[in-house]
């Protein structure tokens, strides 16, 4: 029962070089989501989308792309890494509009 | 805009002390509202969830009452025990939008 995957766990970037974090669900859900985790400041959503080949811009998208190719996949591009852009990033799903989120294990990248 | 306020900790008891965290809210319509909890190097998990005005979504021991009235949403536990020691974080949903909104979490600890 995987639930949300997320790779890598940790990485170190140097400043504008680029990457791509990956996320996967099998939980057929369509609805997906990119947040970062800054110290004492919440969740906020970078990108969000809502079935494959449709994404929207969340609360905080520049620097970052994403694509929904399947139903499955959800994966962040950031193409000039920045300091600010140091943080935890968590991918999430849920199967319909309002369900519950379910919530990967996240990555911890920082930019130095 | 919607918005969820909880309030700020760290918030330090001993164990079998009462747990009150507070949470509130501003949102158009009839939102959806949960609670989430955040082990160290984990990402969230769905404590409970209420859907309508005096709905009482309750596991594990946590409750918390939809207050349309007081737009409130606070989490109480009768009896914490070391183990409950996490981040809590109070999120609502507004059917048409597609997005969460969470407040900037509560950090709790327990003492033995």
């Amino acid at each position: 029962n995987a639930g949300v995957t997320q790779t890598p766990k940790f990485r170190i970037l140097k400043i504008g070089q680029s990457m791509t974090l990956q996320c996967a669900q099998d939980m057929n859900h369509n609805y997906m989501y990119w947040y970062r985790q800054d110290p004492g400041m919440g969740l906020k959503l970078i990108y969000y989308s809502v079935g494959a080949g449709i994404t929207d811009k969340g609360e905080v998208p520049n620097g970052y792309n994403v694509s929904r190719s399947t139903t499955e996949d959800f994966p962040l591009r950031l193409e000039l890494a920045a300091p600010s852009q140091t943080s935890v990033y968590f991918c999430a799903s849920s199967s319909v509009e309002g369900q519950p989120q379910h919530f990967g294990d996240g990555t911890r990248l920082s930019i130095l | 805009g919607n918005s969820v306020t909880q309030m700020e900790g760290p918030v330090t008891l001993s164990e079998e002390a009462f747990l009150t965290i507070n949470c509130t809210y501003t949102a158009t319509g009839y939102p959806s509202l949960f609670w989430y909890v955040q082990y160290p190097g984990e990402g969230l998990q769905l404590l409970l969830k209420a859907t309508k005005a005096d709905d009482k979504g309750s596991n594990k021991g946590f409750e918390a009452t939809y207050r349309k009235e007081t737009t409130s949403f606070h989490l109480e536990k009768g009896s914490v025990q070391v183990s409950d020691s996490a981040v809590y974080f109070c999120a609502l949903f507004t059917s048409g939008t597609y997005k969460y909104i969470f407040g900037t979490g509560t950090r709790l600890k327990v003492l033995a």
